[in-house]
């Protein structure tokens, strides 16, 4: 039962390097949802995806994009990074759909990413 | 303000105590919240709803205070793997999370 699985676990990439995050959830939900985490700040949203075909940014979405693959997979891509997206990407799910409001979410377990 | 706002601890109990939380949120239109824990460098898991009758769930108990626009996590007899990170969650029209309070239990 794998829930929600997000690769890989850690990354190191230079400054103007691009990456994918992965993510699929095998829960047959249908709203997921990306994270960043720092220090001393709670979980920010970056973007979010209430349904499958559907995209939606979040309070942080500046330099960062999402694809909705399908029903299961959502994943995020850094085009440009920079030592500012230096964090914790969390994905997540929930069951119903209509976007973030009102439901409890499901965590991946992490991506640790460095940028140098 | 912080739309949602948690002391960031750390709470140092023993085992066996009873220890408590609160959370405080700024958009009285807030319509659901959650607690959630969060292991160290481990993914936020649902802990429990919390509902505006209160609710328990074995040795964890949370309130909700509307008019004080307060949240409360209380743990009784406390267990050594009760320490972590617990974070308040508050939805208005998407999850907002707090920084978390951290506890732990010592022997």
């Amino acid at each position: 039962n794998a829930g929600v699985t997000q690769t890989p676990k850690f990354q190191v990439l230079k400054t103007g390097q691009s990456m994918t995050l992965q993510c699929a959830q095998d829960m047959n939900h249908n709203s997921m949802y990306w994270y960043r985490q720092d220090p001393g700040m709670g979980l920010r949203l970056i973007y979010y995806s209430a349904s499958e075909g559907t995209t939606d940014k979040g309070e942080v979405p500046n330099g960062y994009n999402v694809s909705r693959l399908n029903k299961r997979e959502f994943s995020l891509r850094l085009e440009s990074a920079a030592p500012s997206q230096t964090s914790v990407y969390f994905c997540a799910s929930s069951v119903a759909g209509g976007g973030p409001g009102n439901q409890p979410q499901h965590f991946g377990d992490g991506t640790r990413l460095s940028i140098l | 303000r912080k739309e949602v706002e948690q002391d960031p601890g750390p709470f140092n109990v023993p085992e066996g105590a009873t220890v408590a939380f609160n959370c405080t949120y700024s958009n009285s239109a807030s319509q659901s919240f959650f607690w959630y824990r969060q292991d160290c460098r481990k993914e936020p898991k649902l802990l429990m709803s919390v509902y505006s009758s209160g609710n328990e769930d074995g040795r964890f108990t949370a309130q909700l205070n509307r008019a004080s626009q307060y949240i409360s996590l209380l743990i009784r007899d406390s267990k050594l793997s009760d320490s972590a990170t617990y974070l308040c969650v508050v939805n208005t029209d998407k999850l907002i999370f707090g920084t978390g309070t951290r506890l732990q239990v010592f022997p």
